[in-house]
């Protein structure tokens, strides 16, 4: 069964670099076949999607952040990573890795159990 | 991008009780539609996808419904597990974007 698992720093700094990377285990990431998201929760608020990304490495990223967003693929280590740079106050939430189904992007099926960053100095 | 508007916010039930949640898209995108449920300190978990196709290990009490702009969740015979928040998430297109959420509590 394919579990996600997402991993990175607890605390960033305002203007500095959120880096997260999800890990997938129990599957395989085989090529052209599935897409892989992130989505973010600020406290208390709701689901904002921030960008997802092929098994080819195409990307697509929410218009809001696309500026500051960068998200990869690293099939052979099975690993998939979120870079938000120029980072705020703002940006501090519960951070999911998610899987959708099959041959499409958008039902997300598989999700990690989170990770919570906060921006502070 | 297409705006997704869930209603109510929240709604306060009892175990046995029928509730439904509406959400509303901002354009037409046919049945491309999820609704998750999610509770307090764990991911949202996916119930049902294009509108009313119910993923497996869901129970059958949860159903949903509606096309074009307009859809709802129903839950019949609540139980206690299925208190909860509920959002919809529209798959028509990119930017893929949620509904606020509806809080389910207990009355």
């Amino acid at each position: 069964q394919l579990q996600l698992q997402e991993s990175g720093p607890g605390l960033v700094k305002p203007s500095e670099t959120l880096s997260l990377t999800c890990t997938v285990s129990g599957g395989s990431m085989s090529s052209n076949t599935y897409y892989w998201a992130w989505i973010r929760q600020p406290p208390g608020k709701g689901l904002e999607w921030i960008g997802s990304i092929y098994d080819s490495g195409t990307t697509h990223y929410n218009p809001s952040l696309k500026s500051r967003v960068t998200i990869s693929l690293d099939t052979s280590k099975k690993q998939f990573s979120l870079k938000l740079n120029s980072v705020t106050a703002a940006d501090t939430a519960v951070y999911y890795c998610a899987r959708p189904t099959i041959a499409t992007p958008y039902y997300m099926d598989v999700w990690g159990k989170g990770t919570t960053v906060t921006v502070s100095s | 991008d297409i705006q997704m508007t869930q209603s109510p916010s929240s709604v306060s039930a009892s175990v046995g009780d029928r509730v439904t949640i509406t959400c509303r898209a901002s354009q037409g995108i046919s049945s491309w539609l999820a609704w998750y449920q999610q509770k307090p300190g764990k991911a949202p978990k996916l119930l049902i996808s294009a509108a009313s196709s119910l993923q497996s290990g869901v129970p059958s009490r949860f159903s949903g419904s509606g096309s074009g702009t307009d859809f709802t969740l129903t839950i019949s015979n609540l139980q206690p597990e299925d208190f909860a928040t509920y959002f919809c998430q529209q798959a028509n297109s990119f930017p893929i974007t949620f509904g606020q959420g509806t809080r389910l509590e207990i009355k």
